[in-house]
């Protein structure tokens, strides 16, 4: 089955610099990339997608970049402020009958001051 | 944020003991799913729901049984709870596949 692999399990930057997140997957029939948001005590939130028809997409500050050959994708934030403090995951989905989606293992963003 | 609630939000119970959380949604949406997050894992599928009744195992699914008689519900049984079902819950819903799941708050379960 699907295997995710996320780096790194934790990530310190300083306010208004960039932070990269990276992840690996291993089935190359999976064709939807989520990055969900978890801040402490709620539930995961979707902050970007992307499909395997497309290369890189951006939201504002947040980026997705896809290279379907090598089977990995990132997440780039820019311009980092504290509310970006939180549990990030990335997942990896094959469709089908039903989103069975398969997650890293998470990343920790502090966002200092 | 999506209609989804959870209930409860916290239990302890016993090893032995069956338990149900409890999923509502009010999106009518038609895919729901239940996961488990535990520290260094991330979030893992436990099964998920592609219509009223048609119900499949996901990653972990074994001591875990799910019934969705209507739409708006979605409930996971553990039969008899062990202590390694210690975790946090997670109900998420979609309209179809490989589009954004909504998430609940979470149930944290104890079994002590």
């Amino acid at each position: 089955g699907e295997n995710v692999e996320q780096h790194p399990s934790t990530l310190s930057v300083q306010e208004g610099d960039s932070a990269v997140i990276k992840c690996t997957y291993s089935d190359s029939a999976s064709n939807y990339f989520p990055w969900y948001k978890q801040e402490l005590g709620k539930g995961p939130q979707l902050i970007i997608d992307i499909r395997s028809n497309v290369g890189e997409k951006k939201d504002q500050r947040i980026a997705v970049t896809l290279n379907k050959t090598a089977k990995h994708f990132s997440l780039h934030i820019t311009e980092t402020q504290p509310e970006d403090s939180a549990v990030y995951f990335c997942a990896a989905s094959i469709g089908g009958r039903a989103q069975k989606l398969v997650f890293g293992q998470g990343t920790r963003l502090t966002i200092n001051p | 944020d999506a209609g989804i609630t959870q209930s409860p939000r916290h239990k302890v119970t016993e090893t032995g003991t069956p338990v149900t959380l409890r999923c509502h949604q009010t999106e009518n949406h038609r895919y729901m799913y239940w996961y488990r997050q535990d520290p260094g894992h991330g979030l893992r599928l436990i099964h998920y729901s592609y219509g009223v009744k048609d119900t499949d195992k996901g990653e972990v699914s074994d001591g875990y049984s799910v019934s969705r008689s209507k739409t708006e519900d979605f409930l996971l049984t553990l039969e008899s709870a062990t202590s390694s079902q210690t975790s946090v819950y997670f109900c998420a819903i979609s309209a179809m596949p490989n589009t954004e799941a909504f998430f609940g708050q979470g149930t944290r379960l104890t079994v002590v």
